[in-house]
This record gives C-alpha cells, sequence and structure tokens, in this order.
C-alpha cells in the first residue's frame, strides 16, 4: 500500500515564525488533503490539494504530484495556529475512499 | 449548514460488551467514512458507505461492523470489546465523487476498561 511520511515529527515556534510542513507519499494519488487537528481532537480540512498550489489566509500549500510531495507553509504563525498537521492521500480506487494518513508534524507556538 | 455530528462525544465500556457509535453527515453528502485514531497506530481507514452500502473496508477484523441509513445517516458497531480498542472513533462525510473534501465530525472518544 501506499506510504504517507510526514516531517518534522515535532515543530516548536515562536510567535510570528513561518514555518514548512512536509508529506512525501510513495505512489501516485489522485487525491491530497491537509488536516490541522486541534487539542480538541476535530479535525480541519485546510485543502484539497491533488496539484498545484492553494491559498488561504495564512496558509498555503503545495503539491508537485510527479515528485510525489505536498508542502503547507504556515507564516505569521499564532498560537492558535498549535496542534497536529496531517496529510491524507486516496488513490479512489473502484470509486470509493480509502484514505491514507500520515503520522502528522505537532506543532506548538509560543506566545 | 450544520457540520457532521457524532454522539456520543464520550463512552466508558468493559470489555466483552459491544458499543454503537452515530453519525450525521453534512446534509446533502451521501458518503460517511469511518477512522480509527490511537497513540500508537495513528488514523486509520475502518469503512467507507455511500448509498446505504459499504463501498470499501480497512483491515478490521469482524467485530467492527457498520451501516447506513436512507438519511445518510451511519453507525458504526463494536462487538465483544477488548482494551485495544479504545481509540478516537472520527467519521468523515463527503459528496461521494473523486474530486472531495472529507469533512470531519468531533469523534467520539471510547475507552474500555
Amino acid at each position: 500500500g501506499i506510504q504517507v511520511e510526514q516531517s518534522p515529527p515535532d515543530l516548536i515556534l515562536q510567535e510570528g515564525a513561518n514555518s514548512t510542513l512536509r508529506c512525501n507519499f510513495s505512489d501516485s494519488v489522485n487525491n491530497l488533503q491537509w488536516f490541522h487537528q486541534n487539542p480538541w481532537g476535530q479535525l480541519i480540512n485546510l485543502f484539497y490539494i491533488p496539484s498545484g498550489t492553494k491559498q488561504n489566509g495564512r496558509l498555503s500549500a503545495t503539491t508537485v504530484a510527479t515528485e510525489r510531495y505536498s508542502l503547507l507553509y504556515i507564516s505569521s504563525s499564532q498560537t492558535t495556529d498549535s496542534g497536529v498537521y496531517f496529510c491524507a492521500v486516496d488513490r479512489f480506487t473502484s470509486g470509493t475512499y480509502k484514505y491514507i494518513f500520515g503520522t502528522g508534524t505537532r506543532l506548538k507556538v509560543l506566545a | 449548514k450544520a457540520g457532521v455530528t457524532q454522539t456520543p462525544r464520550y463512552l466508558i465500556k468493559t470489555r466483552g460488551q459491544q458499543v454503537t457509535l452515530s453519525c450525521s453527515p453534512i446534509s446533502g453528502h451521501r458518503s460517511v467514512s469511518w477512522y480509527q485514531q490511537t497513540p500508537g497506530q495513528g488514523l486509520q481507514f475502518l469503512f467507507e458507505y455511500f448509498s446505504e452500502t459499504q463501498r470499501n473496508k480497512g483491515n478490521f477484523p469482524g467485530r467492527f461492523s457498520g451501516r447506513q441509513f436512507s438519511n445518510s445517516r451511519s453507525e458504526m458497531n463494536v462487538s465483544t470489546l477488548e482494551l485495544g480498542d479504545s481509540a478516537l472513533y472520527l467519521c468523515a462525510s463527503s459528496g461521494g465523487s473523486r474530486n472531495e473534501k472529507l469533512f470531519f465530525g468531533s469523534g467520539t472518544q471510547l475507552s474500555v476498561l
């Protein structure tokens, strides 16, 4: 099956700093999404981005499908950005979802 | 538009019991997926339902089952609970076609004693 690796596993930032999170996957995929899990366990969808670049406020994401990686950029970080960031990939094989999640990057933003 | 609703939020059960968790998807969404999250194994796919049919299943024992109703609400059941079933169970809803976002509920935290 597809392997998904995320780096770094842990990240501590001072408020206002920028960061880049990486997601590598071992095979071609049709779907790729980034999620933020807050301290209460809620998974928030940040981006649906199987290829290309998207931006949403201070967050942006780029997926280079041919090289099998995706990057999530967080600029001017805030304490509310703390939590775990997951990427998830799927091949939509046989017309059904079966997302494979990475192990996540745990981010802590200090005030 | 209301989000994905999971009930209950917390559950405490003892070994050998069974449990049923509920998930109501976003209105209009026909696909519901279930995931188990544990500190050791991370987020793992359980199964996906679309229009009352199970379309895909992960690598979990037969004690884990689910169903979907005509209004797209879904339930998952775990029978003969084991200590290792303690986890956060998350459901996600989507329109069901290829290029769609997944939206997750807040999850059900199950503790097996």
